[in-house]
């Protein structure tokens, strides 16, 4: 089974433009997460869909959204990038049943630079 | 509010030794936890988990401790390996309803041949 895939795998922006991340999941899965992890701070919970629906959300500014397709397929936006934006995003996705045998995988990550 | 916390940001150990990594948590509506290793440029990798019902899980060389009544679980790697060197992170998660998992800082281990 083919695993979590993320594109691109390195990005580099300016302050104030706008990207785009992709994740496609373990095939089967329905719910995909993601995170941001910085140096020290470990993963940030950024928000889950399950379904084409935002299950939960982290606490992060507006700038950061996402969406999910009909194939699970999802992808994160980040608009009006700040110097602190930079990071490695990193989606995981599960079945989405909730219970506790319910893994999450993760893929190999975007590393955004923000210049 | 760091409810997910590994105090310790490094390790080394020799290898064949037992490498121990340990987290702390603060959330008492946590059910279940996992264990996850990441090496440089790659994702988080899966490890092993344990419900909140159980003190012990093993698997292989790998072995989960979680104690309730400190709030405090540790994962055991015996013997180690210098394929074990990566950054650990320990997760906590509520099975009803929240849908999502909390992570500590991690820990980097280091098994010195």
């Amino acid at each position: 089974k083919a695993g979590v895939t993320q594109t691109p795998r390195y990005l580099i922006k300016t302050r104030g433009q706008q990207v785009t991340l992709s994740c496609s999941p373990i095939s089967g899965h329905r719910s995909v997460s993601w995170y941001q992890q910085t140096p020290g701070q470990g993963l940030q919970f950024l928000f889950e869909y399950f379904s084409e629906t935002q299950r939960n959300k982290g606490n992060f500014p507006g700038r950061f959204s996402g969406r999910q397709f009909s194939n699970s397929r999802s992808e994160m936006n980040v608009s009006t990038l700040e110097l602190g934006d930079s990071a490695l995003y990193l989606c995981a996705s599960s079945l989405g049943t909730g219970t506790g045998t319910d893994t999450q995988y993760f893929g190999p990550g975007t590393r955004l630079t923000v210049l | 509010d760091q409810q997910v916390k590994q105090n310790s940001p490094s390790l080394s150990v020799q290898e064949g030794r037992i490498s121990i990594l340990n987290c702390d948590y603060t959330n008492s509506m946590f059910d279940y936890f996992l264990w996850y290793k990441k090496y440089p440029a790659e994702g988080p990798t899966f490890l092993i988990s344990i419900s909140s019902i159980k003190d012990k899980n093993e698997d292989g060389r790998f072995t989960v401790f979680l104690n309730k009544s400190a709030k405090h679980l540790s994962l055991h790697i015996v013997p180690s390996q210098p394929g074990d060197s990566a950054v650990y992170f320990c997760a906590a998660k509520v099975v009803a309803g929240t849908y999502k998992y909390i992570f500590g800082t991690g820990t980097r281990l280091k098994v010195l041949a």
